[in-house]
């Protein structure tokens, strides 16, 4: 069955220094997520994208984070000056299409964790 | 925005016992409602889903019941086993979206 891939599973990083999470979508996919879970803490929506953009990004995704497709299979995250409060799981996710019903899949995620 | 509540926070049931775990939702608009199983260190995984113009779906011994007039929705658990621990999330979505907006999770502990 195919997987949504991510990597690293974990990363530790210094406050202020930037970071780079990447995602592999379900190759068929064409809409791609980013959510997050502090721990303990319910999962959050923090942008979907399509067509090479942002579709839509919750208050949670603020200057400091962008999203970009590099090339026709990854889909990264970049924190450019991580704070303390960014320290969570991050998930990738994808879906075939968009619209009432279009399952999500989502990826092993990636613990970020900010010193 | 939307907003899901969830409860409740912990459950802890004997083994072939039913679970029932239920969510509230605001958003009347929201018509997708998917329930997530997430076991320790995983990837949420989608366990079954429901949509607004269906007001029950079971899978084997897994079911979803809605109430849109009430806005809230459950998750049915029958004849629990162990492997049945793990956290889970309900979720909303509105249609032209699939921005998920989760509950606050249950931790379902099957006792053997």
């Amino acid at each position: 069955e195919p997987e949504v891939t991510q990597t690293p599973s974990h990363q530790v990083t210094q406050m202020g220094q930037e970071v780079i999470l990447r995602c592999v979508p379900i190759s068929n996919h064409l809409y791609f997520y980013w959510y997050r879970q502090i721990l303990g803490q319910k999962v959050e929506f923090l942008v979907s994208f399509y067509n090479n953009e942002i579709s839509e990004k919750s208050e949670i995704f603020d200057d400091q984070f962008s999203v970009e497709r590099p090339d026709g299979s990854n889909f990264t995250l970049k924190i450019r000056s991580t704070k303390l409060e960014d320290s969570a799981m991050y998930f990738c996710a994808s879906s075939e299409a968009v619209g009432s019903g279009e399952k999500l899949f989502f990826g092993s995620g990636t613990q970020l964790s900010v010193l | 925005g939307e907003n899901v509540e969830q409860h409740p926070s912990t459950l802890s049931v004997q083994e072939g016992d039913s679970a029932v775990i239920k969510c509230t939702y605001s958003d009347s608009a929201s018509n997708y409602f998917p329930w997530y199983k997430q076991e320790l260190g995983k990837r949420p995984q989608l366990i079954i889903d429901i949509r607004s113009n269906v007001g029950e779906k079971k899978d084997q011994r897994i079911a979803v019941t809605l109430n849109k007039t009430a806005k809230h929705f459950s998750l049915h658990i029958t004849e629990t086993q162990p492997e049945d621990s793990a956290v889970y999330f309900c979720a909303a979505s509105l249609s032209r979206a699939n921005n998920l907006f989760f509950g606050t999770g249950t931790r379902l502990t099957v006792i053997p």
